[in-house]
Order: structure tokens, then sequence, then C-alpha cells
């Protein structure tokens, strides 16, 4: 067990629909960040929060959110959604951003099927 | 941009035999951080190896070791005395700002 939360961890909707994926990091751990597994395009960075900022972007569409709430949680927010989102999305945490605590420890992960 | 291969898509092993998984990396920066990740069928991602850029010396967890070669931008992974358990897709990744990922290799280890 890392420590990192994710919730809920299977979910199943319709195109064009939204949904809100939510993370809790390890105690202590002051970084966010989410990944998306899908079985063409492997594991992808989509976005870092750092302290309720954001600090990174990467791959996340335009379609796809995310904030971090003063308690440290996150969520992620994924909006008319398309077939092709179905994927593994995972949340990770580390104490920093680099240096001391950077390494990342994952949640369980919350499976994501558009139908 | 900062790229991570793996080039062994699947690799089988025999019950307490070594193994070794190859990745190699590329960037123009210096200070980064490497890491191998086991994800089993569970699918949960495992940290089972980091490596800082700046460390020459090679890290080591048990059963687990790596070669880091930063010259030849290598980071290969050495599984010895393999046990079932092992048995996992393994991910290569590469650290400056936010983490890239190789494909993964598949590996198998065989009673």
């Amino acid at each position: 067990d890392s420590g990192v939360t994710q919730t809920p961890k299977h979910l199943i909707t319709a195109t064009g629909q939204r949904v809100t994926l939510r993370c809790s990091p390890r105690s202590g751990d002051l970084s966010v960040y989410w990944y998306q597994q899908s079985l063409d395009q492997g594991l992808q960075f989509l976005i870092q929060y750092y302290n309720g900022e954001e600090r990174a972007k990467g791959n996340i569409l335009e379609r796809f959110s995310a904030q971090q709430f003063p308690d440290l949680h996150s969520e992620l927010n994924l909006s008319s959604l398309e077939l092709g989102d179905s994927a593994l999305y995972f949340c990770a945490s580390s104490t920093g951003t680099g240096g001391l605590g950077y390494e990342q420890y994952f949640g369980p992960g919350t499976r994501l099927t558009v139908t | 941009a900062q790229t991570v291969t793996q080039s062994q898509p699947e690799m089988s092993v025999q019950e307490a035999e070594t193994v070794t998984l190859s990745c190699t990396y590329d960037t123009s920066e210096s200070n980064y951080y490497l890491f191998w990740y086991k994800q089993p069928p569970s699918r949960q991602m495992i940290l089972v190896i980091r490596q800082e850029a700046y460390k020459q010396q090679n890290a080591t967890e048990n059963r687990f070791s790596v070669n880091f070669q930063k010259a030849a931008k290598s980071f290969s992974l050495k599984i010895s005395d393999s046990q079932l358990g092992d048995t996992a897709m393994y991910f290569c990744a590469f650290m400056i700002y936010d983490m890239r990922f190789g494909a993964g290799t598949r590996l198998t280890v065989k009673p």
C-alpha cells in the first residue's frame, strides 16, 4: 500500500458525459501528479500540482482539467468524454518537486470505461 | 525532447536465475532522475529502484540493481534470484520536471 488513495476504483459512463476522479496523496506529500495509461499510448503524464499550484503540464487535453485543494487532495475532471478516453488513470504523490523527496508513489488507479 | 526506450517488449527467465532489462534515454540535461517501476497484474505501480544522475554509484535494492551508464544514456535493471512474484510489466522512467515512461517490458518468471 503506497498510501495514495484514489476513488472510484471503476467508472463506467457514456460518451459526452463528465466525470471527476479523486486522489488523496500520502500524508506529508505536497505534489500530486496525474497519469493516463491506455493500451495504445502507454503511460502519459497529464499534469502536476504542488501545494495547490499547477507546476507542470503534459499531454493533457483541453477537455480535461485538474485542481488541488487546500487539504492537498486533487481532482481530475474529464468532460465531453470520448471512447478513446477509456484508460486507467493514476494519481501519484511526492514530497517535493525535485531533489529530496522526488520519488513518486502511485495510487491504485481509477479504471474509466466510456461506452 | 526527453524520450525513454525499452527495446525488449517481452522477456522470460527461469525462477532463481538472473535477468537484465534494458533502457536507454535521450536528454541534453545533466541533472535528472531515473526509475524502474513494476506493474504486476493488479496494475498497481510499484517503485522498484531509483538513481540520481549525479551519483556515479549504481543503486541497489535487495535483489534489484541497476547499471547506470551516463555517457551512454543507458539504465538497465538486473534482477537476481528471480522469483515468481517478479512477474510483471517493468517500466523505465526518466524525470527532470515531469516523468517520462518507456513502453515497458513484460517479464515472465517461469517455475
